[in-house]
């Protein structure tokens, strides 16, 4: 039962260009969501999140969307840099219990 | 400590041993939980710690999965007669209770092979 999709296992940008992750989700339940990114042999790092209750958030070169109605929400990376490569973790939480997507790999070419 | 520490880094098991995998998590953080993502998966519930209460198993795939935490503290996992399915990295990860925006702190985890 997987309740929050990410459906591209992979994206690969040019450094300067803007990146967008793709999540969906599909339990009206969640409240908060939330992205991590995960560097090779560390563990996911908090990078970014958002409440149901708004649209947007942003931190500086980070922007998160989330659209309720059509249970989907997007991470957006301006200006892209290569130190960005890395895997994306779209996690949705309910209370105590968060889901995560299976990831995306953004790789930022110079 | 400073982080989530998860030891050892690596595992590697022969098919029906035993395995224990540990977690130290941020001092003061209440909450505990563990994930595991096998290859090309993503991050799989498995069990959570909050205080005293009694912990949240519904995520643990098979009977042969328990976790304890002593002293609010320390986790270990425990992975009974381990099998090839069982190959994984296993994430342990603490917050402060209520932190629902912030999410948690991750460790490194311990990537387990059974062969």
């Amino acid at each position: 039962d997987q309740q929050v999709k990410q459906n591209s296992p992979s994206l690969s940008v040019q450094e300067g260009r803007i990146s967008i992750l793709n999540c969906d989700y599909t339990n009206s339940m969640f409240d908060y969501f939330l992205w991590y990114k995960k560097y090779p042999a560390e563990g996911p790092t908090f990078l970014i999140s958002i409440s149901s209750i708004k649209d947007k958030n942003e931190d500086g070169r980070f922007t998160v969307f989330l659209n309720k109605s059509a249970k989907h929400l997007s991470l957006h990376i301006v200006p892209s840099q290569p130190g960005d490569s890395a895997v994306y973790f779209c996690a949705a939480r309910n209370n105590n219990d968060m889901r995560f997507g299976a990831g995306t790999r953004l790789t930022v070419k110079p | 400590g400073a982080g989530v520490s998860q030891s050892p880094s690596n595992k590697v098991t022969e098919k029906g041993k035993d395995v224990e995998l540990r977690c130290d998590p941020i001092s003061g953080h209440t909450a505990l939980y563990w994930y595991r993502q096998s290859l090309g998966q993503g991050l799989e519930f498995l069990i959570y710690f909050q205080g005293n209460s009694a912990p949240d198993k519904s995520g643990l795939p098979s009977d042969r999965f328990s976790a304890e935490r002593t002293g609010g503290s320390v986790s270990t996992l425990t992975i009974q007669r381990t099998q090839q399915e069982d190959s994984a990295v296993y994430l342990c990860a603490s917050s402060y209770s209520g932190g629902k925006g912030y999410g948690y702190t991750f460790g490194s985890g311990t990537r387990l092979t059974v062969v």
